[in-house]
């Protein structure tokens, strides 16, 4: 089993809908969480990070995490074209160098 | 707002050679990492500096070092490359060490090996 899974995708959402991308991860322990957006050929830029149970909003992104079901997601309201890029969900575990763990990201497609 | 500095951006080396990139990270930030993307692959953590110190080391090769300076820029140096040592390889940097600390990636160096 993998540390950090998310469904590889694509998830398909017309503009203006809401797309919810969820990843699940397996070490109690961790302890912070980031969702960081890929366009192809690019570097991770950071979106959201979580690290208390609840939501966590900002702008037309919320982050939402489960400890004690050990998941964690990203809704992103009024999608737009622009969101079209794949999401990594990326775990900083119970490690000494506060190393990520990312899952196989989620690729997003928002159609027009 | 000042971002991570990576160079060079591409770099084509043939089997064998030797390479060496660099990173400079946000002001202020003090913790450098290392992370290395193949195609259609997440991005995998090597290694780690806090205040000039390795802190952790992932699945870095033997083959490869790397240390973060005085200034707390970094170079990762790459020896005896292989073709499977193509890849993106992304330098990030966080404000300190500890789980709340978020990580920004730079704009990282493509590495082709031929």
């Amino acid at each position: 089993q993998k540390e950090v899974e998310q469904n590889s995708g694509p998830l398909s959402v017309p503009e203006g809908a809401i797309a919810s991308l969820n990843c699940t991860y397996s070490d109690r322990g961790s302890q912070s969480f980031f969702w960081y957006r890929q366009y192809s050929g690019k570097s991770p830029e950071l979106i959201m990070f979580i690290y208390s149970n609840g939501d966590k909003e900002d702008g037309r992104f919320t982050a939402q995490l489960n400890k004690a079901s050990q998941y964690v997601s990203l809704l992103i309201r009024d999608s737009q074209p622009s969101d079209s890029a794949t999401y990594l969900c990326a775990v900083n575990g119970n490690n000494a160098g506060n190393m990520l763990t990312f899952g196989g990201g989620t690729r997003l497609m928002v159609k027009p | 707002a000042a971002g991570v500095i990576q160079s060079p951006r591409h770099l084509i080396k043939e089997k064998r050679e030797t390479a060496t990139l660099k990173c400079y990270p946000i002001p202020r930030h003090d913790t450098v990492y290392w992370y290395q993307q193949g195609p259609g692959q997440d991005p995998q953590f090597l290694i780690s500096f806090y205040e000039k110190m390795q802190s952790d080391k992932g699945s870095i090769p033997d083959r490869f070092s790397a240390q973060q300076f005085s200034d707390y820029h970094s170079e990762l140096n790459m020896s005896s490359l292989e073709l499977g040592d193509s890849a993106l390889y992304f330098c990030a940097s966080s404000p300190g060490q500890g789980a709340i600390y978020e990580q920004y990636f730079g704009p990282g160096t493509r590495l082709t090996v031929t």
